[in-house]
């Protein structure tokens, strides 16, 4: 199963904008990968899924459209654009593997955004 | 509108087992496979398992392996994790989620449950 690597932090001012990165290990670049948002105390939160064609699908419920997503080879990045207060949260990737009966799921260890 | 409900907050001693439970509404409740994830304290989210709730055909993550016990309810609409054998390390927020696809185990978590806090102290 694919292991997915996230830097722990990332900071980025008011109004500007930044890319996360997820990077999965070798031989699993045709992995799509879902981005997660988890605000301080609460839940996780689906964001939007990503392959190596860009976003997979519709973003999660009240994602604004300065969030966006690419992927390139073992890369998949979450780009948010006039970063809010509101933004500053823990934002993991995950992926699955197998299906049915074998299926996994792993999560990368998450990268910490502050606003600045 | 899609929901989980997850039951209340546990304190356990160690060695007991806990089951918690996740009740679906405002969808159909077997088309959408279920996933247990847990979060300790100021730690990452950490997948522990899926279940069809159409089958009961479930798999767990190897960690869990022999101490995990996914089931559900089709006529609650209510899916079921209980952990045994509990431990310190088992001291978390356990969340159910749904897959955001239908009829598939893959696409993504979403919705997710609200958490239930589970403790476990001597």
């Amino acid at each position: 199963q694919p292991v997915l690597t996230q830097p722990p932090s990332a900071s980025a001012s008011l109004g500007a904008s930044v890319t996360l990165t997820c990077t999965l290990s070798s031989g699993y670049s045709n992995y799509k990968v879902d981005w997660y948002q988890q605000r301080p105390g609460k839940g996780p939160r689906f964001v939007m899924r990503v392959g190596t064609g860009g976003i997979v699908g519709s973003k999660g419920d009240g994602i604004p459209d300065r969030f966006s997503v690419l992927g390139s080879g073992l890369n998949r990045y979450l780009t948010i654009k006039n970063i809010q207060e509101e933004d500053e949260s823990d934002y993991y990737c995950g992926a699955d593997h197998g299906s049915g009966s074998n299926f996994v799921g792993v999560f990368g260890g998450g990268t910490k955004l502050t606003v600045l | 509108q899609v929901q989980l409900v997850q039951s209340g907050a546990e304190v356990k001693k160690p060695g007991a087992s806990v089951k918690l439970s996740c009740k679906a509404s405002g969808y159909s409740f077997t088309n959408y496979y279920i996933h247990w994830v847990r979060q300790a304290p100021g730690q990452g989210l950490e997948w522990m398992g899926i279940i069809n709730p159409s089958g009961a055909g479930t798999n767990y993550a190897q960690k869990f392996q022999g101490r995990v016990t996914m089931s559900r309810d089709t006529s609650t609409s209510t899916v079921y994790m209980e952990l045994s054998s509990l431990r310190s390390e088992d001291t978390a927020v356990y969340y159910c989620a749904r897959t955001k696809w239908e009829l598939a185990p893959v696409g993504g978590f979403d919705p997710w449950g609200q958490g239930t806090l589970v403790t476990v102290s001597s």
